[in-house]
């Protein structure tokens, strides 16, 4: 099956700053990739489906202009999480539709301070 | 509107005994659905799917029924083991999956020694 790296995996950056993760495809050529949010005690929530060459498609109630979802190429998508806030803090994680399946990334906890 | 519910967030079984997980659905569109399982911190980890044309599939220790009619699945575990103690996910989705998913807020097992 599709192994998917993310990167990285922990990241605590200041209030205003920006964040970026990286999503890597290291086996299975991508052309859709998802990006989930799961805050504590709640259910993984889709935020929005990154399509390679194009523009990525937003979940309702998700900021585009605050996270900026790229896929220049078939293996890889990044999601800048752009004058992050407290409130950013989440665990974000990539996913690779393989066919068949999903595959997960290890997911980046994330924290604003 | 949540579409996807599990309600009960938190089940406990004895090792060795079945473990019995459900989710219901609203969405009439989903034609497939999966399980994951996920440790805290970590990436989700696929576990088993089903199509909508299929009411079962097993792998392993692992069965998940369909009721397209009641708009239920179930997960079941046998016989339990210590490593199965953890959150399992019941998503759904359109398009064979590849629409991204939608997912219930979780059910913490937790598997007695």
């Amino acid at each position: 099956g599709a192994v998917v790296s993310q990167h990285p995996s922990r990241v605590i950056c200041k209030s205003g700053t920006s964040v970026k993760i990286e999503c890597r495809s290291l086996d299975f050529q991508a052309t859709t990739m998802f990006w989930y949010r799961q805050f504590p005690k709640k259910s993984l929530m889709l935020m929005a489906t990154s399509n390679e060459g194009s523009k990525a498609t937003y979940e309702q109630g998700v900021e585009k202009d605050k996270f900026l979802i790229n896929h220049a190429s078939l293996t890889l998508s990044t999601l800048t999480v752009t004058s992050a806030h407290p409130e950013d803090s989440s665990f974000y994680i990539c996913s690779v539709w393989g066919g068949t399946e999903a595959f997960f990334g290890q997911g980046t906890r994330l924290t604003v301070v | 509107d949540q579409q996807v519910k599990q309600n009960s967030p938190s089940l406990s079984v004895q090792e060795g005994r079945i473990s019995i997980l459900n989710c219901d659905y609203t969405n009439s569109m989903f034609d497939y659905f999966l399980w994951y399982k996920k440790y805290p911190a970590e990436g989700p980890t696929f576990l088993i799917s089903i199509s909508s044309i299929k009411d079962k599939n097993e792998d392993g220790r692992f069965t998940v029924f369909l009721n397209k009619s009641a708009k239920h699945l179930s997960l079941h575990i046998v016989p339990s083991q210590p490593g199965d103690s953890a959150v399992y996910f019941c998503g759904g989705g359109s398009g064979g999956g590849a629409d991204g998913l939608t997912f219930g807020k979780g059910t913490h097992l937790i598997i007695q020694p």
